[in-house]
C-alpha cells in the first residue's frame, strides 16, 4: 500500500511553462508538507498545510502556490518556471505537530530547460 | 527560527567500523530530534528518533545520543555495512511547532 504518493514522478519542460505536482497521502495525517531538495541534497521546507490550513509558508516566491483540498491531497502548482527551480521536490505528511514522524513521498524530479 | 549545524558533511568508514554524526541546535524550545537516512535516489526516511526527556536512544546497531545543556546530539552506527551508504539528516522541533529543521546531511559511505 502506498502511503504517501506523488505525480508525476518525473517532469521536464521549458523555462516560462506552468506545472503542477500533485501529492495524496492514506495514513489519515492531518498535516502535509512540501520540500525542495536541491543538487546539494539540502531539505528545505516550502509550505505546511494543517487540515487545509496553511500554516507555514517560507520565502518562496510567489509563483509557487500550493493548493490543499482535503486532508488527504496537497498539491503545488509553479508558475512562469525558471533554471533555478530544478530541484526534487517531495511531499511529506504527518500528525499535528512538528514533533511527529513526516512520511515523504517519493519525489518529483523537476528539471527545467 | 532553529538553525541546526550538522557535521562532517561527508564520512567514509571501513566496513564494520562505527560512523559518528554531528548536529548542533539553537532553539532551547527545541526537544524533537529524529534522524532521516535518504538512499541515492529514494525518499527520506526515519531511522531514529529522540525527545529531550530521555537522553539516549538504541535500535540494534544505531544510536543517538542527546545533551540539552549543550544543544547537540549525535548519531552513532556502529558494525558498519555496505547498505548504510547514504546521505543522513539530523532534524529538530519545538513539539508546539509544525516546522522540521533539517541539518545539511551527512553522505556516509562504508568500503567493503
Amino acid at each position: 500500500d502506498t502511503a504517501v504518493s506523488q505525480t508525476p514522478k518525473y517532469l521536464v519542460t521549458q523555462m516560462g511553462n506552468d506545472k503542477s505536482i500533485k501529492c495524496e497521502q492514506n495514513l489519515g495525517h492531518d498535516t502535509m508538507y512540501w520540500y525542495k531538495q536541491d543538487s546539494k541534497k539540502f531539505l528545505k521546507i516550502m509550505f505546511s498545510y494543517n487540515n487545509k490550513e496553511l500554516i507555514i509558508n517560507e520565502t518562496v516566491p510567489n509563483r509557487f502556490s500550493p493548493k490543499s483540498p482535503d486532508k488527504a491531497h496537497l498539491n503545488l502548482h509553479i508558475n512562469s518556471l525558471e533554471l533555478g527551480d530544478s530541484a526534487v521536490y517531495f511531499c511529506a505528511s504527518s500528525d499535528s505537530g512538528g514533533a511527529h514522524e513526516q512520511y515523504f513521498g517519493p519525489g518529483t524530479r523537476l528539471t527545467v530547460t | 527560527g532553529e538553525n541546526v549545524e550538522q557535521h562532517p558533511s561527508t564520512l567514509s568508514v571501513q566496513e564494520g567500523d562505527s560512523a559518528v554524526i554531528k548536529c548542533t541546535y539553537s532553539d532551547s524550545a527545541s526537544n524533537y530530534f529524529p534522524w532521516y537516512k535518504q538512499e541515492l535516489g529514494k525518499r527520506p526516511q526515519l531511522i531514529i528518533d529522540i525527545r529531550s526527556n530521555v537522553g539516549e536512544k538504541k535500535d540494534q546497531r544505531i544510536a543517538v545520543t542527546l545533551n540539552k545543556t549543550a544543544k547537540h546530539f549525535s548519531l552513532h552506527i556502529t558494525e558498519t555495512q555496505p547498505e548504510d551508504s547514504a546521505v543522513y539528516f539530523c532534524a529538530a522541533s519545538p513539539s508546539n511547532d509544525y516546522k522540521l529543521s533539517f541539518g545539511a546531511g551527512t553522505t556516509v559511505t562504508v568500503r567493503a
